[in-house]
């Protein structure tokens, strides 16, 4: 098993909505990512977990709040969200946080109304 | 001045043609590189990474350039299905380790 799998693919909500984007890995890979990507930019990154525990927030607003339950799954639960949050938000996990690549999952696309 | 610099393009070429893009880095401790590839609407895919001896992988070249701080990806035989965002990847050393995307080149093969 090759693939990070995230799921909803599409969610849309609205600004008083509490939902959770989930996200899963079975390669045995010990680092996982959320990034967020708006059209036309790059992914940005919004947290890391390495070994099951927050290494790294970007300065990432309190309304995006990430959990990891064990090593295979990673969640990011959402709430008071604002249009502006609107965007691809991908999962991705890797060997270690050094000096692997990623494998990204396929994102939800996620629009705030 | 971005830490990983590319050219966005779009870069238009013919199906058969050479391309090559090159992505510039600003911090003397990044320690790792990669080139990625992106569709339209889904996600980044691990194209390559980057050695400093340089590696091939069928049509595609990757160069690493320490002294000069750029990684460069050539693509040769271009083909219709090579029109896609090229990003280029650095890991940054920071105490811990930091990953930086660069805002992409975009590649469009034409029949």
């Amino acid at each position: 098993d090759t693939e990070v799998t995230q799921t909803p693919k599409h969610l849309v909500m609205g600004m008083t909505n509490k939902k959770s984007l989930k996200c899963e890995q079975h390669m045995g890979h010990r680092a996982m990512y959320w990034y967020k990507q708006k059209a036309k930019k790059p992914p940005e990154l919004m947290f890391v977990y390495s070994y099951e525990k927050l290494s790294i927030n970007e300065s990432v607003p309190s309304r995006f709040s990430p959990e990891c339950p064990n090593s295979s799954l990673l969640n990011l639960h959402l709430h008071a969200l604002q249009p502006e949050d609107s965007a691809l938000y991908l999962c991705a996990s890797s060997q270690d946080a050094t000096v692997k690549g990623y494998t990204f999952g396929s994102g939800t696309r996620l629009t705030v109304v | 001045r971005k830490e990983v610099e590319q050219d966005p393009g779009p870069f238009n070429v013919p199906e058969g043609a050479t391309v090559a893009f090159n992505c510039t880095y600003s911090n003397s401790a990044s320690q790792s590189f990669f080139w990625y590839r992106q569709d339209c609407r889904k996600e980044p895919k691990l194209l390559m990474s980057v050695y400093s001896s340089g590696n091939e992988d069928g049509r595609f070249t990757a160069q690493l350039n320490r002294a000069s701080q750029y990684i460069s990806l050539l693509i040769r035989d271009s083909k219709l299905s090579d029109s896609a965002t090229y990003l280029c990847v650095v890991n940054v050393n920071t105490g811990g380790f930091k990953t930086i995307f660069g805002a992409g080149t975009r590649l469009f093969v034409k029949a």
